[in-house]
């Protein structure tokens, strides 16, 4: 089945610190790959997106994520987080359903950030 | 340009009720997706509509339906809370979904069941 798993329920770093949220997919197909962020009492906001070209992608905030088909992962990262990025932070894949692509959310990881 | 709006921003209902929860696409959007978001989870999809129909349709019982308004706005209706059903519901608007559609979430209706 499509899906994508974060493992990490939660992350701490230290503001200034580098960042690495993990994410993997399981998809048969070449995936379309997205990073959502959610600060509280908030919806959600896109990051980046990985359709095809360029494994590196560069997104909003000083975000980045890699793609890697050998390992299945789409991993966020970010060289020094601020405070501000504290945040619920959600991959997604999207999968095919009746001729529509449907975006499927990971659980999310929890980043804490100390100051 | 005032994004994806949703009211209201939070609700109480009894078990057994029923709520109604409503949604505004960014401009230019014509599809609208639903998802439930449980408390430390990721959201899941509901469903979504397109031209005034539902087109696809996730794990949801039928006390879950909705409807589209021809100006592309959406309700989401669930008969029959249950307290389960408590979580935050968001609504996304994009553009005709294809591969890669970017979608626009709002800022999500906390329904609490008690």
């Amino acid at each position: 089945a499509q899906s994508v798993t974060q493992p990490d329920i939660h992350i701490t770093v230290s503001e200034g610190a580098s960042l690495e949220l993990r994410c993997n997919y399981s998809y048969g197909a070449t995936p379309y790959l997205f990073w959502y962020v959610q600060s509280p009492g908030q919806g959600l906001q896109l990051l980046l997106k990985y359709f095809s070209g360029d494994t590196l992608v560069q997104g909003i905030k000083g975000f980045e994520a890699e793609f890697k088909r050998s390992q299945s992962s789409f991993n966020l990262r970010k060289p020094s987080v601020h405070w501000s990025d504290a945040a619920e932070y959600f991959c997604a894949v999207d999968i095919t359903s009746g001729g529509s692509y449907i975006p499927t959310f990971g659980r999310g990881t929890s980043l804490i950030v100390h100051p | 340009d005032a994004g994806v709006t949703q009211s209201p921003t939070h609700l109480i209902k009894t078990r057994g009720q029923q709520v109604t929860l409503r949604c505004s696409p960014k401009s230019g959007h014509d599809t609208v997706s639903w998802y439930q978001q449980a408390l430390g989870q990721g959201p899941q999809f509901i469903f979504q509509y397109y031209e005034e129909e539902e087109r696809q349709r996730g794990n949801f019982p039928d006390r879950f339906s909705g409807h589209q308004f021809p100006n592309y706005s959406s309700e989401l209706n669930v008969n029959a809370l249950l307290l389960g059903d408590s979580a935050l519901y968001l609504c996304a608007s994009s553009e005709r979904t294809g591969i890669g559609t970017e979608a626009f979430f709002g800022q999500g209706t906390r329904l609490t069941v008690v």
